[in-house]
């Protein structure tokens, strides 16, 4: 069965430092995809990035970008120049494509600092 | 972008007493529906998966008897609590596939209090 593992719980960043919040991912399928979603108190999951497994290029989107790095099943997403405004919950999440389900890691709670 | 809507935002009910979720696909038709429980300051757990047209597929570990879902249409699913307890107080959360794997979109979920 797949698995979406975060494990930083917690993290506090300088305003304007680049960020980086780690993923790993576990699946026997060859066809999957990866997410990264922010959650800001009032609940809303919001879409930031999306990599699918046969993708050759990192996705970029703004200032998200995310490093795929196939071998070690490593998802990481990297905000750079971070705004008071990213303070939030950050999921990084996983679809199989045969089946579309996506299932969620704990989360990292990610505060910027002024 | 897609839009989808649940309904309502927000509902306090006594226990048992049953309620109704409804999570709505606003502009496209989705013939699948996800539903997710929210812990405080956990992840999104997957609950089941809404087919229009056929039963829906509960994850292990999901009472099917007490989460009843329903998705009589391409635009609507909906989730009922049936004889609520205080352990169901959760955020629930839908989301609705348009197209392509990743063109999910989530509603902005209902916080359900048992009292």
């Amino acid at each position: 069965a797949q698995k979406i593992t975060q494990t930083q719980p917690g993290m506090f960043v300088q305003e304007k430092e680049a960020v980086t919040l780690d993923c790993t991912y576990d699946t026997s399928d060859p066809s999957y995809g990866l997410f990264w979603y922010k959650q800001p108190s009032s609940g809303e999951m919001i879409f930031l990035i999306y990599q699918g497994s046969y993708d050759q290029q990192n996705a970029t989107e703004g200032r998200y970008s995310l490093n795929f790095q196939k071998a070690r099943k490593s998802a990481n997403l990297v905000i750079s120049a971070s705004q008071l405004g990213d303070s939030a919950m950050y999921f990084c999440a996983m679809t199989l494509n045969r089946d579309d389900k996506i299932i969620f890691g704990k989360g990292t709670r990610l505060h910027i600092l002024p | 972008g897609a839009v989808v809507s649940q309904h309502p935002s927000r509902v306090i009910c006594k226990s048992g007493t049953s309620v109704k979720i409804e999570c709505r696909s606003l502009d496209f038709q989705a013939t699948t529906m996800f539903w997710y429980r929210q812990f405080p300051k956990k992840s999104l757990m997957l609950m089941a998966t809404s087919n229009e047209g056929s039963k829906a597929t509960y994850e292990q570990g999901v009472e099917k008897d007490k989460f009843l879902i329903n998705h009589a249409s391409l635009t609507l699913s909906t989730l009922t609590v049936t004889s609520a307890h205080p352990e169901d107080s959760s955020f629930y959360i839908c989301s609705a596939r348009q197209g392509g794997p990743y063109e999910q979109y989530f509603g902005p979920g209902t916080r359900l209090t048992v009292t």
